[in-house]
């Protein structure tokens, strides 16, 4: 089966600090997807990619930058972390076109 | 831009019930619908999908789409505790690698 993982697993960060998480995928998908969820709600695409070196903007990519060193890494880079990025968050892969396979998530708490 | 709305919102149903739950979309064109459940804290996993009009059956899970009606849904046989849990809908539309989820609709099959 597809394995995604995703460091750190929960993370606890203040307001107006950096904070990157991570998402490392060993099933050779040329896919991958950041998405955040808001408790008990959808998902909601920040930033994809579907090659090494390029990412492109989801719907609501303001306030997030990411990053695609190699076709088994995926980043998620908050600048200037706010109150509002506080949720969790799913990094996904994807090979063709069809079911995407999520990693655990990341709780992220900005105080 | 692709809608997807899902409903109910929330639903508790007895165990031994069949459950409806129901995702439209905006987008005639779209090509892939999907059901993801997410169980409490754990990552969305593909659960069923399909493709054309008509219907697909799989165990005590039921997926039927039709698309002049920008309609789909899941129906579960013979509700079990186990199947307590967010379900979401997803739809891929023609010639986008991104996967447009609905809200969700939690829910509780009481034993």
């Amino acid at each position: 089966e597809a394995a995604v993982t995703q460091s750190p697993r929960s993370k606890v960060a203040v307001t107006g600090g950096k904070v990157t998480l991570s998402c490392h995928q060993t099933n050779n998908h040329d896919y991958m997807y950041w998405y955040r969820q808001d408790t008990g709600h959808g998902l909601r695409l920040i930033h994809y990619s579907y090659v090494a070196d390029s990412t492109e903007k989801g719907d609501i990519p303001d306030g997030y930058k990411a990053s695609r060193p190699s076709q088994e890494n995926f980043s998620l880079i908050l600048e200037l972390a706010s109150l509002s990025q506080t949720a969790v968050y799913f990094c996904a892969s994807m090979a063709g076109g069809y079911e995407q396979y999520f990693g655990p998530g990341t709780r992220l708490t900005v105080l | 831009q692709q809608k997807v709305q899902q409903s109910p919102e929330s639903l508790i149903v007895p165990e031994g019930a069949m459950t409806s739950l129901n995702c439209t979309f905006s987008d005639s064109a779209s090509q892939y619908f999907a059901w993801y459940r997410q169980h409490s804290g754990k990552a969305p996993k593909a659960l069923m999908s399909i493709f054309s009009n008509g219907e697909k059956e799989e165990g005590r899970f039921t997926i039927h789409l039709n698309k002049a009606s920008l309609h789909f849904s899941l129906h579960i046989r013979d509700s079990q505790p186990s199947d307590s849990a967010l379900y979401l809908c997803a739809v891929r539309s023609s010639g986008s690698w991104q996967l447009i989820f609905g809200s969700g609709t939690q829910l509780t099959v009481m034993p």
